[in-house]
């Protein structure tokens, strides 16, 4: 089953703007994850949010967790060149036997 | 700070073929995973390991797909056959930290 639907499924925008990525998920979760890929590339851990937390920080990252509306944000704030990439959010539960349940991923494009 | 690696990071096949793909988790981690994507598809999960067994696995992980640990380092994962909708990126992961990847390509 989908876990992670991330919105939207692109993304365009000049440097020096924010990026507002969101993902809704289906079933309860322990904790919710972003990842960032690079064409072809590794998967990046970025940030991890428990599902006690409403809102986290690191660097240019701020999530959010609406765990009433199953529903995350990541916002990159002064996106630069080198934050084009396709970001994903997963979802992680002990009722999921503990796997991470990936989204379709938006696609980050950061014009300079 | 400790990494996931995977090896090879490129793999080239012929269709019914057998391929083993490695990875060396971080060494106090215990839930080892793999994922695998097909390209511009989303992360798929496979399977997960704990205490040297198979704790899950999805209906993808079928009769020709292995899991091991060998040595107690190495986690690797067996493909016996392979099939063209088998090309894909292949993900290690060690709780939620993964590796590079290793990019399979089946003839």
């Amino acid at each position: 089953s989908q876990q992670g639907e991330e919105d939207p499924q692109a993304l365009s925008i000049q440097e020096g703007e924010n990026a507002t990525m969101n993902c809704s998920y289906k079933t309860s979760i322990n904790n919710l994850q972003w990842y960032r890929q690079n064409s072809g590339r590794g998967l990046v851990h970025l940030i991890l949010i428990r599902s006690n937390e409403r809102e986290k920080h690191s660097g240019r990252l701020r999530v959010t967790l609406d765990t009433s509306k199953k529903s995350s944000s990541l916002l990159i704030t002064a996106s630069r060149a080198a934050d084009t990439a396709s970001y994903f959010c997963a979802g992680w539960g002990y009722n999921q036997g503990g796997k991470l349940i990936f989204g379709q991923g938006t696609e980050l494009s950061v014009k300079p | 700070e400790p990494e996931v690696t995977q090896t090879p990071s490129h793999q080239v096949t012929q269709m019914g073929q057998e391929v083993i793909l490695r990875c060396v988790p971080i060494s106090n981690h215990l839930y080892f995973y793999w994922y695998r994507q097909i390209l511009g598809q989303k992360v798929e999960f496979l399977v997960s390991f704990y205490n040297n067994e198979i704790s899950e696995k999805s209906e993808i992980f079928d009769d020709q797909f292995s899991v091991e640990r060998p040595d107690g380092s190495n986690f690797t994962l067996k493909i016996r056959s392979t099939k063209l909708e088998d090309s894909a990126m292949y993900f290690c992961a060690s709780n939620q930290y993964f590796g590079p990847g290793t990019r399979l390509l089946v003839l």
